[in-house]
């Protein structure tokens, strides 16, 4: 399996521009995870998805976050505008469902960075 | 709300000996998950070790294992025969069966390994 996969691995912006990063789940799995991870705060949990629904959105830290899953493989994390607080590295994880062990199966990471 | 706690950011120990890294969590639930997971400095997250809270026998995988003690709320892991490459940060997450799907992890403890 090809495990989760991230694009891009490195983003590098100005304040005020937009980023969209972006994760493919590993195939079969249907919940799928944003985390943030920076040295200050830690990993934190900023939405999930179960079966491409949003179930928890309590951790996106304001309105210039946003979060789709159009479907089943695909998912994106947007900034707009970005700032630069905004700088740390975006994990994508995905899980098989809401039943089972919920073992997180993580991507590379998406490290941004904002001037 | 459940907590994880990390009470030692940094740790090292000599290669080939045995070190344990410490996790306690907080929780009302009867029923949940408890994971180590490595963060390599490569970033890319890999889970390490998995006990479910209704069994009493301490989980194990190969060098790793963990001592549970649920009335305790706490959840240590051991590394034997630590090798080189053990060295990376290490996660305590926890998961309620409740609530399943989301995770919550402590703030990472940085293992070093000496040669």
């Amino acid at each position: 399996d090809a495990g989760v996969i991230q694009s891009p691995r490195h983003e590098v912006t100005e304040m005020g521009q937009e980023v969209t990063l972006r994760c493919k789940p590993i195939s079969g799995h249907n919940s799928l995870f944003w985390y943030r991870q920076t040295m200050m705060r830690g990993l934190e949990l900023l939405i999930y998805f179960n079966n491409n629904v949003p179930i928890d959105d309590s951790g996106m830290p304001e309105d210039r976050f946003s979060a789709k899953m159009p479907n089943a493989s695909f998912s994106t994390l947007k900034i707009q505008p970005s700032e630069p607080r905004d700088s740390a590295v975006y994990f994508c994880a995905s899980s098989h469902g809401l039943l089972g062990t919920g073992e997180l199966f993580f991507g590379e990471g998406s490290r941004l960075t904002v001037l | 709300a459940q907590t994880v706690t990390q009470s030692q950011p940094e740790m090292s120990v000599q290669e080939a000996e045995t070190v344990t890294l410490s996790c306690t969590y907080d929780t009302s639930e009867s029923d949940y998950y408890l994971f180590w997971y490595k963060q390599p400095p490569s970033r890319q997250m890999i889970l390490v070790i998995r006990q479910e809270a209704y069994k009493q026998q301490n989980a194990t995988e190969n060098r790793f294992s963990v001592n549970f003690q649920k009335a305790a709320k706490s959840f240590s892991l051991k590394i034997s025969d630590s090798q080189l490459g053990d060295a990376a940060m290490y996660f305590c997450a926890y998961r309620a069966n409740t609530n399943a799907g989301k995770s919550t992890f402590g703030d990472g403890t940085t293992l070093t390994v000496k040669p």
